[in-house]
Parts: C-alpha cells; sequence; structure tokens
C-alpha cells in the first residue's frame, strides 16, 4: 500500500491568486496523477505527473494553469494558478503502485475555496 | 474519451442487497474498477476485474461483461457504514471515473 500525504488540507483564496499543493508518498511510485473533484462531483483526471519530464494534461487542462513538479519519486506539486471562484474544489494526488490497471492510492485531498 | 453511467443514487435497509451498475464506453480497455468514497474522505479502492466474471471480496463482489461493455459492484449485508458514493472505473493509459452512485444505508 501506499501512504499520501498532502498540504494544506484546506485553504481560502483570494481571486487572482496562486496555489501550490504538495503531495508527499511514502514510497517510491513511477505513476502520480492529480484529480480535482468539486463537492458531490465525480473524480477528472487533470495531469500525469512524470519524473524527469513534463507532466502529461488531460484535455481542458493547461499546464499555464495548472503547472506540476514531480523533482523525484516520493514528491509532486500542483499549482493552481491565478485562481478565480471556478477553481474551487477538492484536489486530489493518487498514485498507482501496480500499473494504471491496479488500485489507485488517494491522498486526503485539498480543499480549495476562491473569494 | 470514455464515457460511464451509473446510477446517481440508491437508499436500502440495512441487511439489504444493493447492485450498483455501470456501463462504459471507451477506447483501449485494460479493466473495471470501483471506489468507495466517504463524506469527506479519500476514494478508496474495493475491486477490479480485468476478465469477464465475478470477483468477491468479503460482502462485496464486482462483476464484469467485457462484451457488453457492463459491469456491476454488489453490496450484501448492508450496513450504515455502507452508507457512500461509489464509482465504477475504467482504465486504459489512465483511470477515468463514472460520476458516482451515492448509496443510503437506512436502519
Amino acid at each position: 500500500s501506499a501512504v499520501i500525504s498532502q498540504k494544506p488540507s484546506r485553504d481560502i483564496c483570494q481571486r487572482g491568486t496562486s496555489l501550490t499543493i504538495q503531495c508527499q508518498v511514502d514510497s517510491q511510485v513511477t505513476m502520480m496523477f492529480w484529480y480535482r473533484q468539486q463537492p458531490g462531483q465525480s473524480l477528472t483526471l487533470i495531469a500525469t505527473a512524470n519524473q524527469g519530464s513534463e507532466a502529461t494534461y488531460e484535455s481542458g487542462f493547461v499546464i499555464d494553469k495548472f503547472p506540476i513538479s514531480r523533482p523525484n519519486l516520493t514528491f509532486s506539486t500542483l499549482t493552481v494558478s491565478n485562481m478565480s471562484p471556478e477553481d474551487s474544489s477538492i484536489y486530489l494526488c493518487s498514485v498507482a503502485l501496480a500499473g494504471v490497471g491496479g488500485e489507485l492510492f488517494f491522498g486526503e485531498g485539498s480543499r480549495l475555496t476562491v473569494l | 474519451g470514455q464515457s460511464l453511467e451509473q446510477p446517481s443514487e440508491v437508499t436500502a435497509v440495512e441487511g439489504a442487497i444493493v447492485q450498483i451498475n455501470c456501463t462504459y464506453q471507451t477506447s483501449g480497455f485494460y479493466g473495471l474498477s470501483w471506489y468507495q468514497q466517504h463524506d469527506g474522505g479519500a476514494p478508496t479502492f474495493l475491486s477490479y476485474n480485468a476478465l469477464d466474471g465475478l470477483e468477491e471480496t468479503g460482502r462485496f463482489s464486482s462483476f464484469l461483461s467485457r462484451s457488453d461493455s457492463y459491469g456491476y459492484l454488489l453490496l450484501q449485508e448492508l450496513q450504515m457504514k455502507d452508507s457512500a458514493s461509489y464509482f465504477c472505473a475504467v482504465s486504459n493509459y489512465k483511470l477515468s471515473f463514472g460520476a458516482g452512485t451515492t448509496v443510503t444505508v437506512r436502519a
């Protein structure tokens, strides 16, 4: 299994500012993903964080808005840039230990409210 | 792309059996997973089916028919703690989630 720590757990942000979310895993993992979940909604994949290379973004998400770093196999950050109220959501870090088809482990999420 | 359909909500009494159906459309299908999420918590893995048939894990079972692009999660002997959202998810190179089914268990 994997234990994932996310910071911050929640934050209230002002419109136009940026916030960086940190994700720390207790073991080295190849595959790390960032999801967004709006209250009462499904999980939407933002990007796959690749160690040593640029993240792979899903349709509708761009690097300028959601820059991602992956400096090593246990850590990643997601920045939500130039925030607007539409960015109010829960952002979840997840990892796969045995390929995409297997189990994903999730962090507890970072709940952002943008005023 | 991927699309998944599952019922939005189900209500049942303690001790009952609930079946949550999931139909999907995707390319490059590897398998179907199920996740449970309690209010305010992280999603947790329940099961994964790569091949046709039934997988049983305690009170929960999951079924897959690849030819029908269909699967279901069966919750047996429902308990109050089973009240949660349940998501089906299809995997190819990534995991794509359905909209979720809210299960409410009544006493």
